[in-house]
């Protein structure tokens, strides 16, 4: 059992550049989100969705797009980087939404 | 707005004593309350989830307290080892609400 499988684990970008962030689940878990993780500040969350087809809004959603054709990916999508970017993202699943998550290890993204 | 704190501070303690930890929040009504740890360049993990209704929970040597009156969240780690050293983060959730709002977490350093 894999878990929550994220990649790539590392990724430099110049501003403006388009990327997509990986991340996928094996344990037909139909919640999952993403959060991003600057020092100092607790975990944010980006996006969200509750089942396949479904995604909704989190806390810091600008500059971001998600997309849930499968139960098991869930791929974050950054449009155009900006240096304000530059952060540890997370993404975590749940068998719901009020169950404890289980995260991947994170993508760390520079954007320069 | 909603606004979650944990000592920024880290705490430093000698091996075999015990650590509390502490979760205090604002703004808010939760109806559970989960606490992760979190290793240096790793995600998150699920240790422990008390609900509003539950005063006290208790997994091996770890102890979840949860004082709806004071806004309060308090874990204990007895006992204490080096391997416990970390940081941990609290979340709160609520049921009419998708989001999990994480604090900034405290940074745990246990002393041989």
């Amino acid at each position: 059992n894999a878990g929550v499988t994220q990649t790539p684990k590392f990724q430099v970008l110049k501003t403006g550049q388009s990327m997509t962030l990986q991340c996928a689940q094996d344990m037909n878990h139909e919640y999952m989100s993403w959060y991003r993780q600057d020092p100092g500040m607790g975990l944010r969350l980006i996006h969200y969705s509750v089942g396949a087809g479904i995604t909704d809004q989190g806390e810091v959603p600008n500059g971001y797009n998600v997309s849930r054709s499968t139960t098991e990916d869930f791929p974050l999508r950054l449009l155009s980087a900006a240096p304000s970017q530059t952060s540890v993202y997370f993404c975590a699943s749940s068998p719901d939404r009020t169950q404890p998550q289980h995260f991947g290890d994170g993508t760390r993204l520079s954007i320069l | 707005s909603q606004k979650i704190e944990q000592n920024s501070e880290a705490l430093n303690i000698q091996e075999g004593k015990t650590a509390t930890l502490t979760c205090n929040y604002t703004n808010y009504s939760p109806a559970y309350l989960q606490w992760y740890r979190q290793d240096p360049g790793r995600g998150p993990v699920f240790l422990l989830l008390i609900r509003e209704n539950e005063k006290e929970k208790r997994k091996e040597r770890l102890k979840v307290t949860f004082d709806t009156t004071l806004k309060q969240s308090l874990f204990h780690i007895t006992a204490s080892q080096p391997a416990d050293s970390a940081t941990y983060l609290c979340a709160l959730g609520g049921d009419s609400s998708y989001k999990l709002i994480f604090g900034s977490g405290t940074r745990l350093l246990v002393r041989p």
